[in-house]
């Protein structure tokens, strides 16, 4: 059973970069898009990004200037770093496993709360 | 910018049968998806590529899609069914709708 693990600051200030880093674990990131998602408090999901094993990446346009996603395949883990914060950006942020073939997301970690906040 | 649209809400009484649609243009010309997400959790596919259900998801849910319309159906629909839902589909990005809330009265 593959699992993730979000980790990083759950504390930032307005104007700095958000810093996360999903640890995968009994699995390979190999062969696999890895995504960043996030809930703002009371709402929906939205989609950040994914990184494909390779190093390819796609954003969401709308984010897409303040966004970088990157891998570290012998350590297993990707991570996101989001420059120029606001309070608009506090939500809770799940990293997650597309399928192979893209389609669908088969695993989800278990999301971390990051707060923008002086 | 490609939207997924669904209802905010939808009610049902235990053990009717419940549906949840997802609009979007020629949105069943792309494959949709479906998660649950119960308060305090990460969401939980339920359905894959329109209508395939994963292992552990009970019969009881199944999906359709054709037209402009993806629709989820929960038949004989449980207590334990209460979530919130989500479609997702892929454009040049992925896409998610806005989420459902399932009460089951």
């Amino acid at each position: 059973q593959v699992q993730l693990q979000e980790s990083g600051p759950g504390l930032v200030k307005p104007s700095e970069t958000l810093s996360l880093t999903c640890t995968v674990s009994s699995g390979s990131i190999i062969n696999y898009y890895w995504s960043w998602i996030r809930q703002p408090p009371g709402k929906g999901l939205e989609w950040i990004g994914y990184i494909y094993y390779s190093g390819s990446t796609n954003y969401n346009p709308s984010l897409k200037s303040r966004i970088t996603i990157s891998l570290d395949t012998s350590k297993n883990q990707f991570s996101l770093k989001l420059n120029s914060v606001t309070a608009a950006d506090t939500a809770v942020y799940y990293c997650a496993r597309w399928s192979v073939g893209g389609n669908f997301i088969d695993y989800w970690g278990q999301g971390t709360l990051v707060t923008v906040s002086s | 910018s490609y939207e997924l649209t669904q209802p905010p809400s939808v009610s049902v009484s235990p053990g009717q049968t419940a549906s949840i649609t997802c609009s979007g243009d020629k949105l069943g010309t792309k494959f949709t998806s479906w998660y649950q997400q119960k308060a305090g959790q990460p969401p939980v596919l339920v359905i894959s590529q329109d209508s395939k259900r994963p292992s552990g998801i009970p019969e009881r849910f199944s999906g359709s899609n054709s037209g402009n319309t993806a629709t989820l159906t929960i038949t004989g629909t449980q207590a334990m069914d209460e979530a919130d839902y989500y479609c997702q589909a892929w454009d040049s990005s992925a896409i998610f709708g806005g989420g459902t809330r399932l009460t089951v009265l």
